[in-house]
């Protein structure tokens, strides 16, 4: 069965770093586009990236362009998030997401990883 | 610009049926849009896929309780046979142009 298991998350101080891992498995990795999904605390569910199976294909929501940067190892079949320039309004549980083919709905959550950023 | 709409709550009683909306933005009235599931505590759950034409494929092991259906910018869940795991918060999500969007989310409280 599809298997999405997060890690990276913690407290950093504002204008940080932090790389978040996404570990996949049950699917065939490299045919699917994935997501990164947040959850701020008590808040709904914003999107933060979208990157395509082969990776050539990235997208950002406008608050995170330039700050976050999402890429993915078919080998490894892992995603990745790079977050610099890391804001007190970042603090949030991050999701991966299995998407289809093409963007067309999550199928799949990971159970998050929580990030806190906090002097 | 695209945005999904959805009502703070709904509430409804163990047993029973409730239907809960989520509304498209002007000039998105034929987007596909999905429903997804969190219980308290836990990450989400992908419910279905919902098409402008009401048809809807349910996630792999989705009981058929859940069902979709669509009028217009309105797209529904419609949960049935209420079960107390049924409280949650019910999300929509759709896509386009480079971006996804979530609406706020529905709290349902089972009565």
């Amino acid at each position: 069965q599809v298997q999405l298991v997060e890690s990276g998350g913690g407290l950093v101080n504002p204008g940080g770093s932090l790389r978040l891992s996404c570990a996949a498995s049950g699917f065939p990795f490299s045919d699917y586009y994935m997501s990164w999904i947040r959850q701020a605390p008590g808040k709904g569910l914003e999107w933060v990236s979208y990157i395509s199976g082969n990776g050539a294909n990235t997208k950002y929501a406008d608050s995170m362009k330039g700050r976050f940067t999402i890429s993915r190892d078919n080998a490894k079949k892992s995603l990745y998030l790079q977050m610099n320039s890391l804001r007190a309004e970042d603090t949030a549980v991050y999701f991966c997401a299995r998407e289809g083919h093409s963007i067309s709905g999550t199928l799949n959550w990971g159970q998050g990883t929580l990030v806190t950023v906090s002097s | 610009q695209l945005v999904v709409t959805q009502s703070p709550s709904a509430s409804a009683s163990l047993g029973a049926s409730v239907k809960l909306t989520c509304t498209l933005s002007s000039g998105h009235s034929n987007y596909i849009i999905a429903w997804h599931q969190q219980q308290p505590e836990k990450g989400p759950r992908s419910l279905m896929i919902l098409n402008s034409d009401g048809s809807h494929s349910r996630g792999d092991g989705i009981p058929d309780r859940f069902s979709g259906s669509s009028s217009g910018a309105e797209r529904y869940l419609t949960i049935s046979s209420l079960q107390s795991e049924d409280e949650a918060d019910y999300y929509c999500q759709t896509w386009g142009s480079g971006i996804q969007v979530f609406g706020g989310g529905t709290k349902l409280t089972v009565l």
